[in-house]
């Protein structure tokens, strides 16, 4: 299974809601990241989980909340978003920083998020 | 990590070799290139990745130059499905991908 699946597929919220973003490998890979893409742009880091411990965070504002209960899932909790969040946020997993330089990150699809 | 510059777009007939060139005149004797793709509405897609020699997969090739200042990524028959968005990624390793603006492929009949 070399699968990252993500849901929801697409969210529409609005800047007073909470909410969620799933991502789910089973591949066994110990890192996770979380990326955001506006349209007509490259993808952005934003977060690195390395066996389960966030090992890098993007500068991010805290209205995103990152989460990684397992080695096999990572949250992205978004509170108070502003309508310029609105884009594709992205999941990958890849196998650990002891692997290098391999360093192939597999994708899902994404979540479509529209800020109103 | 190195910066890349691609060109924006390129074309290429079906059934033809595509040869997408990347420029990375300021890599590191430890970096390495990578190449991801990016099709319509999904997740970016990785291809290959060289340090100095040449590789090829089941994918496509890599033709690094020998100064390491350049590489070009071959799609030997490029077809429709090959339509998307190619990154080229210079890093030195570790979880972390800084993707360029890429070239933007477009495969046509």
């Amino acid at each position: 299974d070399t699968e990252v699946t993500q849901t929801p597929k697409h969210l529409v919220m609005g800047m007073t809601n909470k909410k969620s973003l799933k991502c789910e490998q089973h591949m066994g890979h110990r890192a996770m990241y979380w990326y955001k893409q506006k349209a007509k742009k490259p993808p952005e880091l934003m977060f690195v989980y390395s066996y389960e411990k966030l090992s890098i965070n993007e500068s991010v504002p805290s209205r995103f909340s990152p989460e990684c209960p397992n080695s096999s899932l990572l949250n992205l909790h978004l509170h108070a978003l502003q309508p310029e969040d609105s884009a594709l946020y992205l999941c990958a997993s890849s196998q650990d920083e002891g692997v290098y330089p391999y360093n192939e990150q597999f994708f899902g699809p994404g979540t479509r998020l529209t800020v109103l | 990590d190195a910066k890349t510059t691609q060109p924006p777009s390129m074309d290429c007939a079906e059934g033809r070799a595509a040869n997408l060139p990347c420029n990375h005149s300021t890599i590191s004797g430890n970096e390495y290139v990578y190449w991801y793709r990016q099709i319509h509405s999904q997740g970016p897609q990785y291809i290959i990745h060289g340090l100095k020699n040449n590789e090829t997969n089941e994918m496509a090739s890599l033709i690094i130059t020998e100064d390491r200042k350049s590489s070009t990524l071959i799609l030997p028959h490029a077809t429709l499905r090959d339509t998307a968005v190619y990154y080229c990624i210079v890093t030195g390793g570790g979880n972390k991908l800084t993707f360029g603006t890429g070239t933007q492929l477009k495969v046509e009949l």
